[in-house]
Formats: structure tokens, sequence, C-alpha cells
């Protein structure tokens, strides 16, 4: 039972354009989410995170757009950078814990 | 120097056999966690300790078993490996009390694999 789906394996996209990665999730009680990019040989980063009492969290080129009645939430890359390349992970916590559920992952190509 | 490593980075064994991955920290993170990675599966818990006295079972831990040896060190150990536990394994840390609860450190990875 997947609770955090990103459904999109890997998105392509050019220098300076907008990469948008999405993110699905099932559960209502999660809270708290947050995406984690990762570099080949390296662990997981964090970038960026939202509340669920928000639906927008911005800092610098990466937003994290957060929809809760569509369960959905998105990042957006603007503009998009050959540095960005990396797998994205969407990860959600549930109130009251400190566990992270993880999506699946999204591989980020960003072609000059 | 890094906050969290883990040793070994890589490691072949055979199955059967048992083998120990270690986890050190120096944020003086009372919690920490073991995932591993698999392609087209994400990061998946194994385990978590809260403190040195707090180990709890994540989704996936048959098969595993962990030490909190102290604050810092926390081993995750495959007692019998098998080639279905090949995989890419992180240790991770957080800190309930910090502004940044919410977030886990990771370390970076030990690559296993299990013939």
């Amino acid at each position: 039972d997947q609770q955090v789906k990103q459904n999109s394996p890997s998105l392509s996209v050019q220098e300076g354009r907008i990469s948008i990665l999405n993110c699905d999730y099932t559960n209502s009680m999660f809270d708290y989410f947050l995406w984690y990019k990762k570099y080949p040989a390296e662990g997981p980063t964090f970038l960026i995170s939202i509340s669920s009492i928000k639906d927008k969290n911005e800092d610098g080129r990466f937003t994290v757009f957060l929809n809760k009645s569509a369960k959905h939430l998105s990042l957006h890359i603007v503009p998009s950078q050959p540095g960005d390349s990396a797998v994205y992970f969407c990860a959600a916590r549930t109130t009251g814990f400190q566990k992270l559920v993880f999506g699946t992952g999204t591989r980020l190509l960003v072609s000059p | 120097d890094a906050d969290v490593t883990q040793t070994p980075r890589n490691r072949i064994t055979k199955t059967g056999k048992r083998i120990m991955l270690e986890c050190s920290q120096t944020k003086g993170h009372d919690r920490m966690y073991w995932y591993r990675q698999d392609p087209g599966l994400g990061l998946r818990l194994i385990y978590y300790s809260f403190d040195v006295k707090d180990i709890n079972k994540g989704e996936i831990s048959d098969g595993y078993s962990v030490s909190r040896q102290a604050q810092a060190k926390f081993s995750l150990s495959l007692e019998s490996a098998i080639p279905n536990q090949t995989a890419l394994y992180f240790c991770a840390t957080s800190d309930p009390d910090s502004r940044r609860y919410n977030e886990q450190f990771f370390g970076p990875g030990t690559r296993l694999t299990v013939l």
C-alpha cells in the first residue's frame, strides 16, 4: 500500500525551463511534506518543505504547492539548471510522529 | 567532516553470511533510522530508534536486526543475508527539539550486494 506516490519515474527538461515534479498521497493524517534531492553515490538531502496548513512555500528557485483537497503536491524549479539533475523524493509525515513515508522518486534530467 | 557516516560504503557478500552495517553521527541527535532503497520502490524504513533504549520496527524489518550502542551509533545486521537484500542502505538522524525537527539527515549510503 503505497501511501505516497510519484507516478513519473523520470522527467527531462531543458535548461532555463520550468521543471514540475508531482506527488500524490492517500493518508489524510499527513501534516507535513518534504522534498529531498539525491545525487548518485550520496544520501538524500533536504530541499524544501510545507506544512499542511499552507498551500505554497517558496525558497529561491524552488516552490512547493500543496492541494489538500486533491491530496497532491508539486515541486516547481524555475529556472532549471543542469546541476538540478538528480532523483527527487517526496516524503510525508504523520501528525505526532517523526517517521517519514517516502515516494518512489522521480529522476530529473536537465539538459543544457 | 560528514555529520552522518556509514561503513562500509560498498560490500559484496554471499548468501547465508552475517553482515553488519554501521552508522555514526556527530550531530548529537537522539533519533536514528535505517532505510533501504530499491529501484522503483523508493526509501523504505527498516528500523528506527528514538533514543538508546527505544528501538522500533519499521515497515520491512524481517531479516534485519539493529543495535543502538550509544547515542551516536546505530548498527544494522543481516543475520543470514539473502539475495533480495541487495540494495542501497541509508542511515538517517533527526532532532525533535530543533527548529528543523521535521527533517532527517542522511548518511552517504552503503551499497550491499548479496550473491
